[in-house]
């Protein structure tokens, strides 16, 4: 079965560095994401991506975050000048179309220190 | 507000037991109603997805109802298995907005 693969699985930074986390959606999907879960808290939508562009994007997606889909199988997620309130576990999940279930990786776990 | 509630917010039952988990939402407009299954420290995998013309949907052991007019869902797992260890989230699509509810934690003992 296609799977969204994340890398890396665990990232330890320091605060105030730049994180570049990667996600390969699977291939013939369309529509990408990227959500975080702070640790006991629910889901929380970041943004979304088509066609190469941001669709939506939630309050917590500042200036600090961006995406970029730098090839044709790649979608990242950076953060600059790391808080400790950014760690989290942060998923890409992929789709077909919007109103698609949503395939989700298995997380990248950022640690912030 | 958009919100989604589950209930309980945490259950143990014992292998081989059946369970139901309940959601309850507030949410317009509505889309589809979704249920993920989510091992610790992993990404939520998708169960169901019923929508507003959907009144029971299976997966497996996994049976899920919607009740549009109540805005009520529930979750019922039969024969339940250990690896059904997971938190279960309802989430609802109001228009491609996710709306996830907080889950619930589901532990099965032998």
């Amino acid at each position: 079965e296609p799977e969204v693969t994340q890398t890396p699985s665990h990232q330890v930074t320091q605060m105030g560095q730049e994180v570049i986390l990667r996600c390969v959606p699977i291939s013939n999907h369309l529509y990408f994401y990227w959500y975080r879960q702070i640790l006991g808290q629910k889901v929380e939508f970041l943004v979304s991506f088509y066609n190469n562009e941001i669709s939506e994007k939630s309050e917590i997606f500042d200036d600090q975050f961006s995406v970029e889909r730098p090839d044709g199988s790649n979608f990242t997620l950076k953060i600059r000048s790391t808080k400790l309130e950014d760690s989290a576990m942060y998923f890409c999940a992929s789709s077909p179309g919007p109103s698609y279930g949503y395939t989700f990786g298995s997380g990248t776990r950022l640690t912030v220190v | 507000k958009n919100q989604v509630e589950q209930s309980p917010q945490s259950l143990i039952i014992l292998e081989g037991k059946n369970c139901t988990l309940q959601c309850n939402y507030t949410v317009s407009p509505f889309s589809n109603l979704r249920w993920y299954k989510q091992d610790t420290g992993r990404g939520p995998v998708s169960l169901t997805i019923m929508t507003f013309s959907e009144n029971t949907k299976s997966n497996g052991r996994y049976t899920a109802t919607l009740d549009a007019d109540t805005k009520q869902s529930s979750l019922h797992i039969t024969a339940s298995q250990l690896s059904d260890s997971a938190s279960y989230i309802c989430v609802v699509d109001s228009n491609y907005q996710l709306i996830w509810g907080a889950g619930t934690k589901l532990i099965i003992k032998p």
